[in-house]
């Protein structure tokens, strides 16, 4: 079964601070991974995702994701916060369903991202 | 812009009663996800349809639960009886054809009281 692991539910970092918000994966085949961001009272927003490539993905917001395939980890940076990026950070896999080559997302937990001034 | 949109955005009812929430999907997008968002259980898919035929429904209690797709522009879900313990934030998520992005609606807040 696909799964995700966000280990930390809460991130504190200083405004004009690098962020990491931490992914680990657990898949049986190709992993294919998702960053999304929930703001409060709002849906979720699709960052970034993985399908194949660069280990390096580049999405919204000057966010960036790093792919490691040994470490089976997905996580989420940037190289200087803003107060405006605290918000809740999901991560998350993709499944195959049955006789298609799209399926459900499998998200992780959440992780609370905290920017202070 | 397109977007999801999700009707109401806010309800508040009484035990027992019977609760309806639409979605209506991004012209085109033919997956549709159905989440439910807590704090303690975090987000939990209930259901999904495909071209409005449903996929998935394991995780939606069967009891009280019911999603439909009348149509390609609405999606419902539906609880008779309502209890408290479904008190939450629901979801819907869509997504076009051939594509793995899920684009999410503002949700229906739901309180049973």
């Amino acid at each position: 079964a696909q799964s995700v692991a966000q280990p930390e539910d809460q991130v504190n970092v200083a405004e004009g601070n690098p962020l990491t918000v931490k992914c680990t994966y657990s898949v049986s085949g190709n992993p294919y991974l998702f960053w999304y961001v929930q703001y409060p009272n709002r849906g979720l927003q699709f960052l970034l995702k993985y399908i194949t490539g660069d280990n390096l993905v580049k999405g919204s917001y000057g966010f960036e994701a790093e792919f490691n395939k040994s470490q089976t980890s997905f996580h989420l940076k940037k190289p200087s916060a803003l107060v405006s990026d605290s918000a809740l950070y999901f991560c998350a896999v993709r499944d195959w369903d049955r006789g298609s080559t799209l399926g459900r997302l499998y998200f992780g937990r959440g992780t609370q991202l905290t920017v202070w001034p | 812009d397109a977007r999801v949109t999700q009707t109401p955005r806010h309800k508040v009812t009484e035990m027992g009663q019977e609760v309806t929430m639409r979605c209506q999907p991004i012209l085109g997008h033919n997956t549709v996800f159905w989440y439910r968002q807590t704090m303690m259980q975090g987000l939990e898919l209930l259901a999904y349809f495909r071209n409005r035929a449903p996929l998935d429904d394991s995780g939606m209690p069967k009891d009280r639960f019911s999603a439909e797709m009348p149509d390609a522009t609405l999606a419902t879900l539906k609880i008779q009886p309502s209890e408290p313990r479904d008190s939450a934030v629901y979801f819907c998520a869509n997504s076009a054809p051939y594509t793995d992005t899920q684009y999410f609606g503002p949700g229906t807040r739901l309180t049973v009281l």
